[in-house]
């Protein structure tokens, strides 16, 4: 069970704004910055955005962070066949000695 | 170009011991924490520890700390996940990643280490 929650699922169509949100407490997510990360199928997961809003070189600018208090929201708009995959938020936790802590995650499904 | 790759598949017995690596390259080895995550099959991510190669310092998640010792080789760039006994629920893929900016930017391929009878 993990500290951080997110939907299990996520759907659009094509062309489409899904959104995706994760949900903490003020030890992890209302103390650090969150990040993102995307898990195609069979493949390592790859980081999308860093510190609650910032994306890697590469990443295209459909996809976008947010926190606000002890939440943080994923979302992609413009939603293409090749963005379904797994999502997962992580950050921080000040109560777990640091320990570093991913969200249960979220598939994402183009219709 | 930063690269970590990892060691290959792995089919074990339970009661095995197991070493698995994940060598890096592209970038200073000793200069930044190497996590390693745990994917057991149809799951989520799950962080396990990390060690900064430049001093051996090492942190364990609690549930899994006595279970794995994570270790590192700064000489051949190399860090190490270990099992004394392995156990049918240790089947999984394992990750290794590098911290940079407090985020994991680079990741390996990932080894697949099935423990079966």
């Amino acid at each position: 069970q993990s500290v951080l929650t997110q939907p299990p699922s996520a759907s659009g169509t094509p062309g489409q704004r899904v959104t995706i949100s994760c949900s903490g407490s003020s030890s992890n997510i209302g103390n650090n910055n969150v990040n993102w990360y995307q898990q195609l199928p069979r493949t390592a997961p790859k980081l999308l955005i860093y510190s609650n809003d910032r994306r890697p070189s590469g990443v295209p600018d459909r996809f976008s962070g947010s926190k606000s208090g002890a939440s943080a929201s994923l979302a992609i708009s413009g939603l293409q066949s090749e963005d379904e995959a797994d999502y997962y938020c992580a950050t921080w936790d000040d109560s777990l000695n640091g320990l570093y802590v991913f969200g249960s995650g979220t598939k994402v499904t183009v219709l | 170009e930063v690269q970590l790759v990892q060691s290959g598949t792995e089919v074990k017995k339970p009661g095995e011991s197991l070493r698995i690596s994940c060598q890096g390259s592209g970038y200073s080895f000793t200069s930044n924490w190497i996590a390693w995550v745990r994917q057991m099959p149809g799951k989520g991510l799950e962080w396990m520890g990390t060690i900064f190669p430049g001093d051996s310092d090492t942190r364990y998640n609690p549930s899994f700390e006595g279970q794995v010792t994570i270790s590192a080789d700064e000489s051949i760039s190399s860090a190490y996940l270990q099992w004394r006994s392995l156990r049918a629920s240790d089947t999984a893929i394992y990750y290794c990643a590098r911290l940079n900016t407090r985020s994991y930017e680079h990741w390996g391929q990932g080894t697949l280490v099935t423990v079966s009878s």
